[in-house]
């Protein structure tokens, strides 16, 4: 398996209060993805990482930032989390362009209550 | 970006090969095709991906029309623990952003005893 760690697997936390997600990844790959996943959904593009300090917006940005000061670690940011943003998130990484398969962490459950 | 469109779900008997089809009508000719899978709310393992030819692996084969509309993805002989969601993906590959993965709602194989 790709080695990516996504941290914490499982957080539960009140509505208002700043969350932060990371993803670390040993394997040197220039592009980080975060993904969010609903029930009955497939995944949606929150941000992505193109090298270090650039960074875009995916689908559903809005409530969310992102860092990546170095290449092995992207964080999600949620400034004042509200329950919508309920979800498990999942992090992807991908070595080059779009002949390269990406691989995903196994997931962040988490819970705004 | 290219949309896929995918059957809501199938069966399949044990043993059997499984056949997953798959429209991308729009896509372009610089897209790859991708499949990925889901079992549970694990993170999406990527299975195969290909541009125009035909391709195969371990796990599956991928027949990729000549006129690049549509797909089918294989599983030989499907097995209890293939039973997952089924992602088709049209790869995007943009300058710097790595190939985003856009997923759409996804296939649901059961694979029955």
């Amino acid at each position: 398996d790709a080695g990516i760690t996504q941290s914490p697997r499982h957080k539960v936390t009140e509505t208002g209060t700043p969350v932060t997600l990371r993803c670390h990844q040993t394997e040197n790959h220039r592009y980080m993805y975060w993904y969010r996943q609903d029930p009955g959904h497939g995944l949606r593009l929150i941000h992505y990482s193109y090298g270090v300090k650039d960074t875009d917006k995916g689908e559903v940005s809005d409530g969310y930032s992102v860092s990546r000061s170095k290449t092995e670690d992207f964080l999600l940011t949620l400034e004042s989390a509200t329950s919508s943003q309920t979800s498990v998130y999942f992090c992807a990484i991908s070595e080059g362009d779009s002949n390269t398969e990406a691989f995903f962490g196994q997931g962040t459950r988490l819970t705004v209550v | 970006d290219a949309k896929t469109t995918q059957p809501t779900s199938m069966d399949c008997a044990e043993g059997r090969a499984a056949n997953l089809p798959c429209n991308h009508s729009t896509i372009s000719g610089n897209e790859y095709v991708y499949w990925y899978r889901q079992i549970h709310s694990q993170g999406p393992q990527y299975i195969i991906h290909g541009l125009k030819n035909n391709e195969t692996n371990e796990m599956a084969s991928l027949i990729i029309t000549e006129d690049r509309k549509s797909s089918t993805l294989i599983l030989p002989h499907a097995t209890l623990r293939d039973t997952a969601v089924y992602y088709c993906i049209v790869r995007v590959a943009y300058y710097n952003q790595g190939g985003k993965l856009i997923f759409g709602q996804g296939t649901e194989l059961s694979v029955k005893p």
